[in-house]
């Protein structure tokens, strides 16, 4: 597609239960990144990925959260065992990567609402 | 490591104030200054980026900003607010690497705009 696409939009699910959120990039970016966004702040950096390798999971909040990306294109964040303060919107973003001439801008996805209860 | 800072959470102005928005990052070499705007219900999109050359860069929407190495700032400008510029603003700060990139967000300044 045209952009970056996320899904599902919303998720609603119980405590302790597993997630999964998917990110479609924009076809030949090959950066691509998971940020959380909780109400009322900023964005959270998550996890990078650069093709299907990622050099920085330095944000990644705990070993409950884990991401992939395969075939270069989409990725997977996963979530296990969820609990409430896991609720926020978890955005994507991908960007043409450590190629020559990329500045680093970043295109949006419209994120993926997760509540906990 | 890269930080970003935006000393303001939220700023009011009337429509057709002039409106700046601050912002400061730290970080070891020429950085890769963004800010992005998120509208209410909408996503993220780049307002302007600054990577070398002139400090001033213009962007869409009528905003500009000026990166000051000496000030480690880049500060957010428009010099007459439209109700329509009411959202989150949020400054970013990238590197780039060999191998990698990545970019760090400041925690946003949210505009309210008084008609």
């Amino acid at each position: 597609g045209a952009g970056v696409s996320q899904s599902p939009s919303n998720k609603v699910t119980e405590k302790g239960k597993d997630v999964e959120l998917r990110c479609d990039p924009i076809s030949g970016h090959t950066a691509l990144y998971w940020y959380r966004q909780s109400l009322g702040q900023g964005l959270e950096f998550l996890i990078y990925f650069q093709g299907n390798s990622a050099p920085d999971k330095s944000g990644l909040p705990s070993d409950r959260f884990s991401a992939e990306r395969t075939g270069g294109s989409v990725s997977t964040l996963t979530i296990q065992r969820t609990q409430q303060e896991d609720s926020a919107v978890y955005l994507c973003a991908s960007s043409l990567g450590a190629t020559s001439g990329n500045t680093g801008e970043l295109f949006f996805g419209e994120g993926s609402r997760l509540t906990v209860l | 490591a890269q930080s970003v800072t935006q000393p303001d959470i939220h700023i009011t102005v009337s429509e057709g104030a002039s409106l700046e928005l601050r912002c400061n990052y730290s970080y070891g070499a020429t950085p890769y200054l963004f800010w992005y705007v998120q509208s209410p219900g909408q996503g993220l999109q780049l307002l302007l980026k600054y990577f070398s050359g002139d400090t001033l860069v213009q962007g869409i929407k009528g905003f500009e900003a000026e990166f000051k190495r000496s000030q480690s700032s880049f500060n957010l400008r428009k010099p007459s607010v439209h109700w329509s510029d009411a959202a989150e603003y949020f400054c970013a700060v990238g590197q780039v690497k060999t191998s990698y990139d990545k970019v760090i967000f400041g925690p946003g300044t949210s505009l309210s705009v008084i008609p």
